[in-house]
């Protein structure tokens, strides 16, 4: 079964800003990183948190708690070509495990 | 090279044939993944192979799934005696590790589709 859950599909609107939640198990967990991967397309990095906190990097923040188990990818300023499709994904050990991926949607 | 270069990108082969699938990751990089990818669902891990360390062939689904790293970089997962639910993409991805903070680097993926 999945150790990480994020909701499958999310719609938004143009210049609005979409927040992705991912839960995860615990065991052995290092760190969570979030990863966009466009329709036909390989998934590319797009951020990493490897202690509780928020990282931004441009329009793409993401943050992490390790005591709720929970991290969230905030997506601000939303433009067509944010729709795809994003990953969290929980390094434990030397292994990233993937969630079942959220599919975003961008309308005008 | 720059990338994570995977071939070939597509590939299309009968039930009960066998397969291979090369990824050419990026030059330095001693770590590689291969991933596998059924449409519209999530990344399943299948092998990991870090230097010259034994690979972590946990995530392999069955023993018709091999791959083997020479010299460091090129990586050939075989798939044997092909199946119908084999048909996946199946993605490659290099690191820097263990500097994690870079993330992984996927190749473009080769389409495997067993009829």
């Amino acid at each position: 079964g999945q150790s990480l859950e994020q909701p499958s599909e999310v719609t938004a609107v143009e210049g609005a800003i979409v927040q992705i939640n991912c839960t995860y198990q615990t065991s052995g967990f290092y760190g969570l990183s979030w990863y966009q991967q466009h329709d036909g397309g390989a998934p590319t990095f797009l951020s990493y948190n490897g202690l509780d906190g928020l990282e931004e990097t441009g329009r793409f923040s993401s943050f992490l708690s390790r005591s709720d188990s929970y991290g969230y990818l905030l997506l601000q300023e939303l433009q067509m070509k944010d729709s795809a499709s994003y990953f969290c994904a929980r390094i434990a050990g030397n292994m990233l495990t993937f969630g079942g991926g959220t599919r975003l949607m961008v309308k005008p | 090279g720059a990338g994570v270069s995977q071939s070939p990108s597509n590939k299309v082969t009968e039930k009960g044939k066998d397969v291979e699938l090369r990824c050419d990751p990026i030059s330095g990089h001693t770590a590689l993944y291969w991933y596998r990818q059924s449409l519209g669902q999530g990344l399943e891990f299948l092998i990991y192979f870090q230097g010259n360390s034994a690979p972590d062939k946990s995530g392999l689904p069955s023993d018709r799934f091999s791959a083997e790293r020479t010299g460091g970089s090129v990586s050939t997962l075989t798939i044997q005696r092909t199946q119908q639910e084999d048909s996946a993409v199946y993605l490659c991805a290099s690191s820097q590790s263990p500097d994690r903070n870079y993330g992984y680097t996927f190749g473009s993926g080769t389409r495997l589709t067993v009829v």
